[in-house]
């Protein structure tokens, strides 16, 4: 089956840094590879997807490549707001886990002024 | 109002006790979920459904029942609830067709077993 693995939290910066989340998966197939971010007190929605190797997903200024050959898809924002204050969850779906997806544990960030 | 509605939204009980979360969405999604959400561990999917006549099991779903009751509404039961079933559970929907995965989730309901 599916799995996906996220670097350890909670990660603290501070307005204007560079942030990295690391994520990783296995899967048999092809996965299409997933970031969800969690509000406070709001369920997941969907950040940015890619569907296919080398494949950039991207959205709100957060970007994260599909790289196949290290299995992974890290998440990268090149300069945090407060705003951006949320748990992350990495997933993937699809390959021979049909239809579902999978989660990470998740990452928390917490940006300061 | 939300695509997807999750009732209740915070719920207290007590061990052995009947519990169900229900679900509701506007979307027209033909496959629905119910993960739960425990701190440190991300989501586990409990059960899923592609339609009303499918249902199959997730990687957590002992002590779980659900019922597909329409294509809008999908309801997860814990028969008799235990300390540990304590999380937040999220209600989802996807449509039927491709690969693409992309989940639409309710806000949760919060349940907490004494």
């Amino acid at each position: 089956g599916n799995s996906v693995t996220q670097m350890e939290g909670p990660v603290t910066l501070s307005e204007e840094a560079f942030l990295t989340i690391n994520c990783t998966y296995t899967a048999t197939g092809y996965p299409s590879l997933f970031w969800y971010v969690q509000y406070p007190g709001e369920g997941l929605q969907l950040l940015l997807k890619a569907t296919k190797a080398d494949d950039k997903g991207s959205n709100k200024g957060f970007e994260a490549t599909y790289r196949k050959e290290t299995t992974s898809f890290h998440l990268e924002k090149g300069s945090v707001q407060v705003s951006d204050s949320a748990v992350y969850f990495c997933g993937n779906a699809g390959g021979t886990s049909y239809g579902k997806l999978t989660f990470g544990q998740g990452t928390i960030l917490t940006v300061h002024p | 109002d939300a695509d997807v509605t999750q009732t209740p939204r915070n719920r207290i009980t007590k061990t052995g006790k009947r519990i169900m979360l229900e679900c509701s969405q506007t979307k027209g999604h033909d496959r629905m979920y119910w993960y739960r959400q425990d701190p440190g561990l991300g989501l586990r999917l409990i059960y899923y459904s592609f339609d009303v006549k499918d249902i199959n099991k997730g990687e957590i779903s002992d002590g779980y029942s659900v019922s597909r009751q329409a294509q809008a509404k999908f309801s997860l039961s814990l028969e008799s609830a235990i300390p540990n079933q304590t999380a937040l559970y999220f209600c989802a929907t996807s449509v039927a067709r491709g690969l693409t995965g992309e989940l639409f989730f309710g806000e949760g309901s919060r349940l907490t077993v004494l």
